[in-house]
């Protein structure tokens, strides 16, 4: 049973609009979560993340929503960038204990 | 099951102990990937292997790490002279094909170290 969905596989977004990715999560003891964003023969990279104390957080283009009564976090990327190309993970946490990993949402910005 | 294992799934040493860490990939899969997250910190990528080869080691924070596949499977993480730096815990991935489609790099559930 996934505890991290990503529900959509892929998403085309218009270069200069907005990009939202979502991630929905099962279990309420995660109190971390974080973004990911991976290019082709790469490894992750760290992108942003946020503490369930929290409902927001923003740095530069990349904003991350949390609504905890919903078990749902968003990504916004605006405006879009051609090197916004990637596939973004997401991934909680609980404590130190080990991360889930979403199956991961492939963004293609289209020019 | 048939995903990505791992073990130990805890591993606690004493500072300047070799450690050993390792990986069972989803049989067939031919790339796999280490990472390392620390706490509160993102992801790490280590080092990924095409087949039993490694490419790319260019994430391995010293030489004190090292890592090997043998037979396009299974594959140890070692740790030489461990620091307390090094406690984090160890994320394996496979994939079908380096740079695969999202849906298809599978991540163990990781080892945690703690270097005492």
């Amino acid at each position: 049973d996934q505890q991290v969905k990503q529900n959509s596989p892929s998403l085309s977004v218009q270069e200069g609009r907005i990009s939202i990715l979502n991630c929905d999560y099962t279990n309420s003891m995660f109190d971390y979560f974080l973004w990911y964003k991976k290019y082709p023969a790469e490894g992750p990279t760290f992108l942003i993340s946020i503490s369930s104390i929290k409902d927001k957080n923003e740095d530069g283009r990349f904003t991350v929503f949390l609504n905890k009564s919903a078990k749902h976090l968003s990504l916004h990327i605006v405006p879009s960038q051609p090197g916004d190309s990637a596939v973004y993970f997401c991934a909680a946490s609980r404590g130190d204990d080990k991360i889930i990993f979403g199956k991961g949402t492939r963004l293609h910005i289209l020019p | 099951g048939a995903g990505v294992s791992q073990s130990p799934s805890n591993k606690v040493t004493e500072k300047g102990k070799d450690v050993e860490l390792r990986c069972d990939p989803i049989s067939g899969h031919t790339a796999l990937y280490w990472y390392r997250q620390s706490l509160g910190q993102g992801l790490e990528f280590l080092i990924y292997f095409q087949g039993n080869s490694a490419p790319d080691k260019s994430g391995l924070p010293s030489d004190r790490f090292s890592a090997e596949r043998t037979g396009g499977s299974v594959s140890t993480l070692t740790i030489q002279r461990t620091q307390q730096e090094d406690s984090a815990v160890y994320l394996c991935a496979s994939s079908l094909m380096l740079g695969g489609l999202p849906d298809e790099q599978f991540f163990g559930p990781g080892t945690r170290l703690t270097v005492l």
